[in-house]
């Protein structure tokens, strides 16, 4: 059974770095066919796509963010980690993780998390 | 701004069927056969109903169909019941430096 679960502060203030784990269980990170996601969305708004990692640890970024994301891998932890920097109040979102599959789809989501920036 | 447009609201009533569209460009929609849509109820996790166009995973209804002409990808639902109301997401591979886009999403109430 594929589970993912993101965990990482619930509040950070303005200007902070945020950081988030996702844990995963039920595959592996080295050969997860696409390998893991992170997509957040903000309070009664779409969904956005940040940033992906491959199991071969190629990695993708949303153009906009570019700049402020990180994400990474611990094989042995079962672990993907996103780094945002310089948050902001528009930031505040439910942040998920989730394997990509067949198409370039997401088959298995975690449960969300919700991050609040505010001071 | 969503890369990918899809209509803010759509609503029919039990037993109608409804479609929804997800305009993009020929950098993702029309360019792939790589577009998935995802339905989500109130505070839950999206939840994969059709991958690469019109396939749908194990498990999803088969009122549930996508498909796709040009730039426009469309999810229909067929038999509307009370459960499928819901917001419901497309996404793309797009060959922009940006691997994925989502559409602006659609709410759908069944009347």
């Amino acid at each position: 059974q594929v589970t993912l679960k993101e965990s990482g502060p619930v509040l950070v203030k303005p200007t902070e770095t945020l950081t988030l784990t996702c844990t995963v269980s039920g595959f592996s990170l080295s050969n997860a066919r696409m390998g893991v996601s992170w997509i957040r969305q903000p309070p009664g708004k779409a969904l956005e796509w940040l940033a992906h990692i491959f199991s071969n640890d190629e990695k993708s970024y949303s153009t906009s963010l570019k700049s402020r994301l990180t994400i990474s891998k611990d094989t042995s932890k079962s672990q993907v980690v996103l780094t945002m920097t310089n948050m902001d109040p528009v930031d505040t979102a439910t942040y998920y993780c989730a394997r990509m599959g067949w198409g370039y789809s997401y088959g298995s989501w975690g449960q969300g998390t919700l991050v609040t920036v505010s001071s | 701004q969503s890369a990918l447009t899809q209509p803010a609201s759509v609503s029919g009533s039990p037993g109608q069927s409804i479609t929804i569209s997800c305009t993009g460009t020929s950098s993702d929609v029309g360019g792939y056969n790589y577009v998935s849509w995802y339905q989500q109820h109130p505070g839950k996790a999206p939840k994969l109903m059709i991958y690469e166009v019109s396939n749908r995973p194990s498990g999803v209804p088969d009122r549930f169909s996508g498909s796709k002409s040009g730039n426009t990808a469309s999810l229909t639902i067929s038999g509307l019941q009370a459960e499928d109301e819901a917001d419901y997401y497309c996404s793309s591979y797009t060959s922009s430096s940006t691997l994925v886009v989502f559409g602006g999403g659609t709410k759908l109430t069944v009347l």
